[in-house]
C-alpha cells in the first residue's frame, strides 16, 4: 500500500543536538510537508516543498531545516537553535490538483532534555 | 488572511447521541474544504472534503458535512456517534490555487457510554 512513513516513532536527544527526522512517501506526490503540532495550537506549518531542489519556509521554519533531493524524501533536521523542540512533528504530502488533501504519516514524537 | 476557526475546544457526547462539531472560515473566495481525524499518537486522516458542486458531503466512518456560503461555515456530523469516535477532529482549508493548507486548533470529542 501507498502511504508516507515517519520514523522513528519516538525520539529522545540531549538540549544542544540536531536531530533528523525521516520522512519518505511511495505516492510519488510532489509536494511534502511539514507540521509541528502541540497542544492546543493545531498544526503549524514548518517547512514544504512543491518540487524536489525546492522548499520554502512556512510559519514556523526558524531553528528547522529540510532538503528535498528526492522526490520520495523530505528530512527535517530540528537544530540546537529550535528554543522549544519537543513537540509532535507531522509530515504529509499532497497530489497534483488544487482540491487534493494532504496524506499524512504517523508523526515522530521527539523530546529534548 | 486565511483562517479556520473551531469554536469548541473539547466535546462530550453520549454514546448513540449525534453530534455537531463547528468550523467556520475566513477566506475570499469559495475554498477547499477538509474534516481530518487524529487518534492519540497517530496522524491525521482525512474524513472528507468540499471543493465544489452539492454542499453537503457525505465522508468514511459515517460522518457528513454542509457547506454554508452564508455562514462560512463547515460543520461536521454524525447521527449516531460510536465509542470509537473519540478522537481530535480538525478543520481546514486548502486555499486555490497554491499548496498552502490552515488548520483550526481542534476540538477533542469524549464518548461516554
Amino acid at each position: 500500500d501507498g502511504g508516507i512513513t515517519q520514523s522513528p516513532k519516538y525520539l529522545f536527544r540531549k538540549e544542544g543536538q540536531n536531530v533528523t527526522l525521516s520522512c519518505e512517501q511511495n505516492l510519488n506526490h510532489d509536494a511534502m510537508y511539514w507540521y509541528r503540532q502541540d497542544p492546543g495550537q493545531g498544526l503549524r506549518l514548518i517547512y514544504y516543498s512543491q518540487i524536489v531542489n525546492d522548499f520554502q519556509k512556512g510559519d514556523i521554519a526558524e531553528g528547522y531545516s529540510v532538503s528535498r533531493e528526492k522526490k520520495e524524501s523530505f528530512p527535517l533536521t530540528v537544530t540546537s537553535a529550535q528554543k522549544n523542540p519537543t513537540a509532535f512533528y507531522l509530515c504529509a504530502s499532497r497530489g497534483q490538483g488544487a482540491n487534493s488533501p494532504l496524506h499524512f504519516g504517523n508523526g515522530t514524537r521527539l523530546t529534548v532534555t | 488572511a486565511q483562517s479556520v476557526t473551531q469554536p469548541d475546544i473539547h466535546i462530550t457526547v453520549s454514546e448513540g447521541a449525534s453530534l455537531e462539531l463547528r468550523c467556520n472560515y475566513s477566506y475570499g473566495a469559495t475554498p477547499y474544504l477538509f474534516w481530518y481525524v487524529q487518534s492519540p499518537g497517530q496522524g491525521l486522516q482525512l474524513l472528507l472534503k468540499y471543493f465544489s458542486g452539492d454542499t453537503l458531503v457525505q465522508g468514511i466512518k459515517g460522518f457528513e458535512a454542509e457547506f454554508k456560503r452564508s455562514q462560512s461555515s463547515f460543520n461536521l456530523r454524525k447521527p449516531s456517534v460510536h465509542w470509537s469516535d473519540a478522537a481530535e477532529y480538525f478543520c481546514a482549508v486548502g486555499a486555490p490555487p497554491g499548496n498552502q493548507f490552515y488548520f483550526g486548533t481542534g476540538t477533542s470529542l469524549t464518548v461516554i457510554p
